[in-house]
């Protein structure tokens, strides 16, 4: 079964670090986008950026730019998405989603289950 | 590129047709304008990409039309499962997401 599967729930203090972590299965790992989604309590989706495991190039929305780092390892099929310093903002949901489409970035259309990230 | 959704809330009944629409302050390059559903406590769920293209198992009550900046999600004749919130989504250039329609039940 092809699926993406994200660590669990979080609850950390201001000024701690966290890294999430998104499996991927099922598929070619290396071949597919995978990028980030937050969604803040009640509001609507942010598109955070994605990697391309093959390469590791990742691409930044200026909006997160500088304030979270992706990055993926390969060799276990895992992408990854983290702080170095939380912040109460950063309380959300965070989802992981592939497109349909190998080695191009399209739309979404695999998402993992969503990790929750509390900060407080 | 910004996207503006309208409107914020839809009432409708069941049975009815449903227009969403979303606007970008710039041209969505190749019409990479998709649309997302999401039900609450789930992960959104692709429905159109393209602009037009209906996602794999998407019912075909579910339409997407639209070019350059002006895009539109139609619903023919809502079902009780397609109450939501409905996101669209350009993947053109530095991706971004609309800030969301209600759907509700009137």
């Amino acid at each position: 079964e092809v699926q993406l599967v994200q660590s669990g729930p979080e609850v950390k203090k201001p000024g701690e670090s966290l890294r999430i972590s998104c499996k991927g299965s099922g598929y070619s790992f290396t071949r597919y986008w995978l990028g980030w989604v937050r969604q803040m309590p009640g509001k609507g989706l942010e598109w955070m950026g994605i990697i391309y495991p093959g390469d590791s190039d990742t691409r930044y929305s200026p909006s997160f730019q500088g304030l979270v780092t992706i990055s993926a390892d390969k060799s276990i099929n895992t992408a990854y998405l983290q702080w170095g310093s939380l912040r109460a903002s950063d309380t959300a949901m965070y989802y992981c989603a592939r497109p349909a489409v190998a080695d191009r970035y399209e739309a979404f259309d695999l998402w993992g289950q969503g990790t929750m990230v509390i900060v407080s | 590129i910004v996207l503006t959704q309208s409107p914020g809330t839809l009432s409708m009944s069941p049975g009815e047709r449903a227009t969403l629409s979303c606007r970008a302050n710039q041209t969505v390059s190749n019409n990479y304008l998709a649309w997302f559903q999401q039900n609450p406590g789930q992960a959104p769920r692709l429905l159109i990409y393209g602009a037009s293209t209906r996602a794999t198992g998407i019912p075909d009550r579910f339409s997407g039309s639209g070019s350059g900046t002006d895009f539109s999600l139609t619903i023919s004749r809502l079902e009780p499962e397609d109450f939501a919130v409905y996101y669209c989504h350009q993947y053109g250039s530095s991706p971004t997401f609309g800030q969301g329609t209600k759907v509700e039940i009137k």
